[in-house]
């Protein structure tokens, strides 16, 4: 089967650097993928890692350790907009993506 | 206009009733993938489609159907509503090259009373 870690919940404050971890375990594993949610809106994709190593976008960096079964989501210069939920995915060879359940960011002023 | 869309967007229904869910997207994407979202249990997969001729069950497609009526639409249908199937619906699509990234509807808020 496949299953997936992360934290439930992670406070921070404007201005900080905040690290979301994930782990998981599927077979065929193909790679990790993050999504953003903010509350009572539609996910909406912000990267995706194959390969070992750390993808930086703007202030959001993502990381996957494949030996680990390991990644997560760097970040940085915190914004009150980035407050919402966050999900890390497994997409492997039967071609489907799973979900965590989701770490919900709450950015303090 | 937004690449995919759904209908409706709220919907209250009683128990026992069929209710239909549709999806749209003009992304030109082959596959397509509905969703249920309940409070701390993320995203669950009821049902996925790669291409029109191609219906798989997810992990949790018990008291759901699906139709992939073009390549364009995808609709959920609950044959007979029960209060548990009370949640947040989303329907996705992806590209071939992968279901990593994925462009999500608005979603649809679905009671059962």
């Amino acid at each position: 089967g496949q299953s997936l870690e992360q934290p439930s919940e992670v406070t921070a404050v404007e201005g900080a650097i905040v690290q979301i971890n994930c782990t998981y375990q599927t077979s065929g594993f193909y790679g990790l993928s993050w999504y953003q949610q903010h509350d009572g809106g539609a996910p909406t994709f912000l990267s995706y890692n194959a390969l070992d190593g750390l993808e930086e976008t703007g202030r959001f960096s993502s990381f996957l350790s494949r030996s680990d079964s390991y990644g997560y989501l760097l970040l940085q210069e915190l914004q009150m907009k980035d407050s919402a939920s966050y999900f890390c995915a497994v997409s492997s060879n039967t071609g489907k993506l799973i979900f965590g359940q989701g770490t919900t960011l709450q950015v303090k002023p | 206009d937004a690449d995919v869309t759904q209908t409706p967007r709220n919907r209250i229904t009683k128990t026992g009733k069929r209710i239909m869910l549709e999806c749209s997207q003009t992304k030109g994407h082959d596959r397509m993938y509905w969703y249920r979202q309940d409070p701390g249990l993320g995203l669950r997969l009821i049902y996925y489609s790669f291409d029109v001729k191609d219906i798989n069950k997810g992990e949790i497609s018990d008291g759901y159907s699906v139709s992939r009526q073009a390549q364009a639409k995808f609709s959920l249908s609950l044959e007979s509503a029960i209060p548990n199937q009370t949640a947040l619906y989303f329907c996705a699509t992806s590209s071939g090259q992968g279901p990593h990234e994925q462009y999500f509807g608005p979603g649809t808020r679905l009671t059962v009373t």
